[in-house]
């Protein structure tokens, strides 16, 4: 069955950082693109961050590029991403997805998501 | 970026209706747009894939239709399930977007 996990989540202060992780099981780790999605509260969804199955393509929503940074390991089934700079407006439930494949950039698999809030 | 609206933001139906959601893209996108679903608390859940493709797993009664700049999704045959908020996706650039969602509220 295919699984992904995050954890991470928590309360920082603006200006933070804090460091997201998606445990993956059940598939080919190696073999998907991954990606970020979050959702504030009430909200709708918003992209954040995409990284190809061997870390070669990365992108980044404007609303974070040059403050978060998505990796993996696929070694250990596992996604990251770091971010940085954190402001209130990336209070969010952050979701890890895993894409259909490679042509198929949409999101298949879905984790239940973890909380980030920036606060004071 | 690619913009995509949803219309309407709300609709209320009954049990056995019929209901249309509309997502336009601000530029041409092919087929290349997925719709969800989403219950609250939960994670998204894919339903339609290359504006018209139907996820193993979904209740035919659900289809999808459009290309280009206009799509729809159809439910045939509204069902309790199926109360929830339905967001469109473009993934014809590397910088996704999604709708900004439609609630399908019981009348």
């Amino acid at each position: 069955e295919v699984q992904v996990v995050e954890s991470g989540g928590g309360l920082v202060k603006p200006g933070g950082s804090l460091r997201l992780s998606c445990a993956a099981s059940g598939f080919t780790f190696s073999s998907y693109s991954m990606n970020w999605v979050r959702q504030a509260s009430g909200k709708g969804l918003e992209w954040v961050s995409s990284i190809s199955s061997s870390s070669s393509y990365i992108y980044y929503a404007d609303s974070v590029k040059g403050r978060f940074t998505i990796s993996r390991d696929n070694a250990k089934n596992s996604l990251y991403l770091q971010m940085n700079s954190l402001r209130a407006e990336d209070t969010a439930v952050y979701y890890c997805a895993r894409d259909r494949g490679v042509g198929d950039t949409f999101s298949d698999y879905w984790g239940q998501g973890t909380l980030v809030t920036v606060s004071s | 970026d690619i913009q995509m609206t949803q219309s309407p933001s709300t609709l209320s139906a009954s049990v056995g209706d019929r209901v249309t959601i509309t997502c336009r893209a601000s530029q041409s996108i092919s087929t290349w747009l997925a719709w969800y679903q989403q219950k609250p608390g939960k994670a998204p859940k894919l339903l339609i894939y290359k504006a018209s493709s139907l996820e193993s797993g979904v209740p035919s009664r659900f289809s999808g239709s459009g290309s280009g700049t206009e799509f729809t999704l159809t439910i045939s045959s509204l069902q309790p399930d199926d109360f929830a908020t339905y967001y469109c996706q473009q993934y014809n650039s590397y910088s996704r977007t999604f709708g900004q969602g439609t609630k399908v509220e019981i009348k």
